[in-house]
Parts: structure tokens; C-alpha cells; sequence
């Protein structure tokens, strides 16, 4: 066990409709990452918060948009959802917010887009 | 820009036998590599990490990986392979001067034979 908690485990919606993934980040870190895996774009970067700020952002869509609130905890929105999003989503956490600190993971969220 | 190839997307040994999971990297900056490892239905778990400090890393479940820089390589090794270990290997590269994004390589599957 990580200490990242993510919720929910599944998600299953529609084309067009918009979800929320939530992630809490292990006691004590103040970053807060958001990755993408699928099949056919492998694991990508999406956006990173540091302390409520965004820090970073990687290959993420418009329709997509992720915060991090005052107690750490952070939400990736997604809307207007459309087949190719179906993935597994995968949040991260870590202390610092550069360079070799390594990232501790949360168990992810598979979405399924009907 | 940093990037990571993993030269094999499947390896396959026996149980008792080394195995041997091979990464190339490319990095502007020194880079801070790592290992993950995922079980099926399961999230990352961090297996090693290399920070410009000793070249031979060890890691967890008896793991090691070598940084060689003139080779631009953190291959992955183990004396003996167990059943537990199968499971998806990325490797990933983060730049020490960079916000803490990772670029993941495309992983490798790696199956173990009774």
C-alpha cells in the first residue's frame, strides 16, 4: 500500500458526459500528479500540482482539467467524454516538486467510456 | 527533452534463471532513472532508483539495475527469477532540473516458466 488513495476504483459513463476522479496524496507530501495509461499511448504525464499550484503539464486534453485544494487532495475533471478516453488513470504524490524525488503511486481509476 | 526505450516488449525465462529487462535513455541533463513494476490489475510500485549517486543500485525483491553513462543504459537484473515476478517493468526517466514529471517507457512483460 502506497499511502495514495484514489477513488473510484471503476467508472463506467457515456460519450459526451463529464466525470470526476479524486486522489488523495500519502501524509506529508505536497505534490500531486495525474497520469494516463492506455493501450495504445502507454503510461503519459498529464499535469502536476505542487501545494495547490500547477506546476507541470504533459499531454493533456483541453476537455480535461485537474486542481488541488487546500487539504492536499486533488480531482481530474473530464468532460465531454469521448470513446479514446476509456484508460486507466493513475495519481501520484511525493514530497518535492522537481527533479529525483521519487513518485508513489495510487492504485488508479479505470474509465470506461460506452 | 528526455525519453526512455525499453528493448523488449516481452521476455520470457524460467523460474531460477536470471533475468535481465533492458533500458535505454536519452536526457539533456543528468537524469534520475527509475524502475516500476506492475502486477496485473494493480498499481506502480517503485523497484529502484538511480540519483547520480553509487552506478550499481539495488533494489526491492532483489533487484538491481546499472547506470552506465557512457552506454546511455539502466538495464534491469535479477540472479534468479521467481514466479511472483511477473508482472509489466517500465523504465522511467525524470530530469533533475525538470518539474517531476516522468516519461515512462512503452514497459516490458515479463513471464516466468515453472
Amino acid at each position: 500500500d502506497s499511502g495514495v488513495t484514489q477513488t473510484p476504483k471503476h467508472l463506467i459513463t457515456a460519450t459526451g458526459q463529464r466525470v470526476t476522479l479524486r486522489c488523495s496524496p500519502r501524509s506529508g507530501d505536497l505534490s500531486v500528479y495525474w497520469y494516463q495509461q492506455s493501450l495504445d499511448q502507454g503510461l503519459q504525464f498529464l499535469i502536476q500540482y505542487y501545494n495547490g499550484e500547477e506546476r507541470a503539464k504533459g499531454n493533456i486534453l483541453e476537455r480535461f482539467s485537474a486542481q488541488q485544494f487546500p487539504d492536499l487532495h486533488s480531482e481530474l475533471n473530464l468532460s465531454s467524454l469521448e470513446l479514446g478516453d476509456s484508460a486507466l488513470y493513475f495519481c501520484a504524490s511525493s514530497f518535492r516538486s522537481k527533479g529525483n524525488n521519487e513518485q508513489f503511486f495510487g492504485p488508479g481509476t479505470r474509465l470506461t467510456v460506452l | 527533452a528526455q525519453s526512455v526505450t525499453q528493448l523488449d516488449s516481452h521476455v520470457s525465462v524460467s523460474e531460477g534463471t536470471p533475468v535481465l529487462l533492458r533500458c535505454n535513455y536519452s536526457s539533456s541533463y543528468s537524469p534520475s532513472l527509475f524502475w516500476y513494476v506492475q502486477h496485473p490489475n494493480k498499481g506502480l510500485q517503485l523497484l529502484l532508483k538511480y540519483t547520480s549517486a553509487a552506478t550499481l543500485v539495488k533494489g526491492i525483491n532483489g533487484f538491481e539495475a546499472e547506470f552506465k553513462k557512457s552506454e546511455t543504459s539502466f538495464h534491469l537484473t535479477k540472479p534468479s527469477a521467481h514466479m511472483s515476478d511477473a508482472a509489466e517493468y517500465f523504465c522511467v526517466v525524470s530530469g533533475l532540473l525538470s518539474y517531476g514529471k516522468l516519461t515512462f517507457g512503452q514497459g516490458t512483460i515479463l513471464t516466468v516458466h515453472p
